[in-house]
């Protein structure tokens, strides 16, 4: 597809279960973004893909929270022993390189709801 | 670190009106600023952004933002809004450093702007 493309759109699950959000770049995106959206909270950065760099974990909130980009496009957000202060909208973006003058372009998010 | 506000949660506006959504970043760096658009159970859409030259940046969907250094602000406007405007808005901001640590967005918690018929 032309877009950011995560799956799945929604997911519901019990506190303490694992969850796996998958996000799928533009082709030829060498740059990747995760990020959370929680109400009252706002958008707050988890973590950033570069290339073959080391990634910028500095947004993850907890060692909970961990992900993975293998073969330099796909990405796994992998979230461990959830619970309920987990649930948001999880926002994957890409862009050309990661430069300044290109923009993220965003997927439509993985709705997470944690029982 | 920097930061960003957006002063007003919800903007109520009836169609045809002028909007200003506003915002105010910090930082002791030089920086880069983003208005992003989100509509209903999407993703966010680039409205317009601003890295260096003139002030007065255009969007799109006739939306247009000044940077005002002074006043460390980056107001968002529209003269006449329409319906279909209606969506969250929010401004980010990103650091003018070139390097790898600073390529993540700041964003504000953003603005929900109804348009009233």
């Amino acid at each position: 597809g032309a877009g950011v493309s995560q799956s799945p759109s929604n997911k519901v699950t019990e506190k303490g279960k694992d969850v796996e959000l998958r996000c799928d770049p533009i082709s030829g995106h060498t740059a990747l973004y995760w990020y959370r959206q929680s109400l009252g909270q706002g958008l707050e950065f988890l973590i950033y893909f570069q290339g073959n760099s080391a990634p910028d974990k500095s947004g993850l909130p907890s060692d909970r929270f961990s992900a993975e980009r293998t073969g330099g496009s796909v990405s796994t957000l992998t979230i461990q022993r959830t619970q309920q202060e987990d649930s948001a909208v999880y926002l994957c973006a890409s862009s050309f390189q990661g430069g300044v003058g290109q923009p993220q372009h965003f997927g439509d998010g993985t709705r997470l709801s944690i029982l | 670190a920097q930061s960003v506000t957006q002063l007003d949660s919800q903007v109520p506006v009836f169609e045809e009106a002028p909007v200003e959504l506003r915002c105010n970043y910090s930082s002791s760096v030089s920086v880069y600023l983003f208005w992003y658009v989100q509509y209903p159970n999407q993703g966010l859409q680039l409205l317009l952004k601003y890295l260096s030259g003139s002030t007065l940046v255009k969007g799109i969907n006739g939306f247009e933002a000044e940077f005002n250094k002074s006043q460390t602000s980056f107001h968002l406007r529209k003269p006449s809004v329409h319906i279909s405007d209606t969506a969250e808005y929010f401004c980010a901001v990103r650091v003018g450093l070139w390097n790898f640590g600073n390529e993540k967005l700041t964003f504000g918690t953003g603005t929900r702007l109804t348009i009233i018929p």
